[in-house]
Parts: C-alpha cells; structure tokens; sequence
C-alpha cells in the first residue's frame, strides 16, 4: 500500500497561473515533507521543503503548504513558467527514511 | 562537474548476467542510497549505507546486492538479472543535518531482455 499518493499523474497549466500540486500521505510518523523536480534524463533535484511543525513555507514562487490534520501536502507554483515543465516529486522523510510519491508531471503552456 | 556521477547512463543486458552500477559523488557526504523508479510507483529504497561500515537493505533489496568502497564510492549489483529488474537506477546522498535532502545522480536505464 502506497503511503505517499500523487493522485494526478499530470496537470496542465497556462505560463503565469498558478500550478497546484497535491499529494497525500498516511504515516504521520514523519518529520519533513519534501518536494523534488525532475528533468528529462536527470536525477531529481531538491525544491523546497517544511517541517513537521509549520503549516507553510515559501521560497520565491515556491510554497509548500502542509495540513497535519487532513495528511495533505501541497506545492504552490505562482507564477507558472513554461521551465517549470517536469515531474514533482513529493516526499516524506524521517531519520535515515525518506517515501516518494509516483510523481506528477506538470505541462506549463506557453 | 556534477557532485553525483553514475555510470554506465544507459545498459542493455541479458538475463542471467551479472551488472554493476556505480556511483561516486564529490559532495563529502557519508549517507549514500540506491532507488529504482518504475512508472507509477515513484522512487523506491534499494539499499543505503551511512558510512563505509554501515550498510543497509531498503523496501526492495531481493536480487541486488552492493558494497561501499569508500566514502565516495557506492556500487548496486544485480548477480543475476532478470527482466523486472528493468528500471531507472538513481543513487543518492545526504548530509544527516539537512531535512532528509538528498543529492541524485543522473540515473542510469538498465533493459533486462
């Protein structure tokens, strides 16, 4: 059983709206929650991240927003732009274990 | 120059024969991971090593084995390949003090036949 789901295996978005990623997880055992983003042929690549212990956090167009309660993760990506077109990975890590979700792959359209 | 390099990027092989993949990284750090991501399933742990003593079986290690030759270096064997081990392989490191982030290498895509 996946304790991490991504329940959209894609999304398509217009360059300067906002992207909405979403992931849920079950384990609340975890203390950091992640987002990775992924290019074609290249490994992942760390994008933001928040403790256990916030409910948001934000780096430029960047922001994760975490609800203990309801298990939800979420990523912010305000404005759009068409580079921003890849798979994200959202992850749940606690000492030396981190879980990945199945990704989704955002298209931004120019 | 990349911080994590693997190698070989891309590898066809047979059932049955015996595959390394390597990984060293230049980041200094003493953590290192094999994951294998297959279509919708995401990145799953194979084995990871938190230094050159410590070695540890992930969620999925049957079939692999590895060996850490030094800190900087980090090898995944499959003895004998089979067709489901056809995957994407990424290795990884982290530095314990920063929230679980891992590094990546590129990957590397292996094709059992």
């Amino acid at each position: 059983d996946q304790q991490v789901k991504q329940n959209s295996p894609s999304l398509s978005v217009q360059e300067g709206r906002i992207s909405i990623l979403n992931c849920d997880y079950t384990n609340s055992m975890f203390d950091y929650f992640l987002w990775y983003k992924k290019y074609p042929a290249e490994g992942p690549t760390f994008l933001i991240s928040i403790s256990s212990i916030k409910d948001k956090n934000e780096d430029g167009r960047f922001t994760v927003f975490l609800n203990k309660s309801a298990k939800h993760l979420s990523l912010h990506i305000v404005p759009s732009q068409p580079g921003d077109s890849a798979v994200y990975f959202c992850a749940i890590g606690g000492g030396f274990k981190t879980i990945f979700g199945a990704g989704t792959r955002l298209f931004v359209k120019a | 120059d990349a911080d994590v390099t693997q190698t070989p990027r891309n590898r066809i092989t047979k059932t049955g024969k015996r595959i390394m993949l390597e990984c060293s990284q230049t980041k200094g750090h003493d953590r290192m991971y094999w994951y294998r991501q297959d279509p919708g399933l995401g990145l799953r742990l194979i084995y990871y090593s938190f230094d050159v003593k410590d070695i540890n079986k992930g969620e999925i290690s049957d079939g692999y084995s590895v060996s850490r030759q030094a800190q900087a270096k980090f090898s995944l064997s499959l003895e004998s390949a089979i067709p489901n081990q056809t995957a994407l392989y990424f290795c990884a490191t982290s530095d314990p003090g920063t929230y679980n982030e891992q590094f990546f290498g590129p990957g590397t895509r292996l094709t059992v036949l």
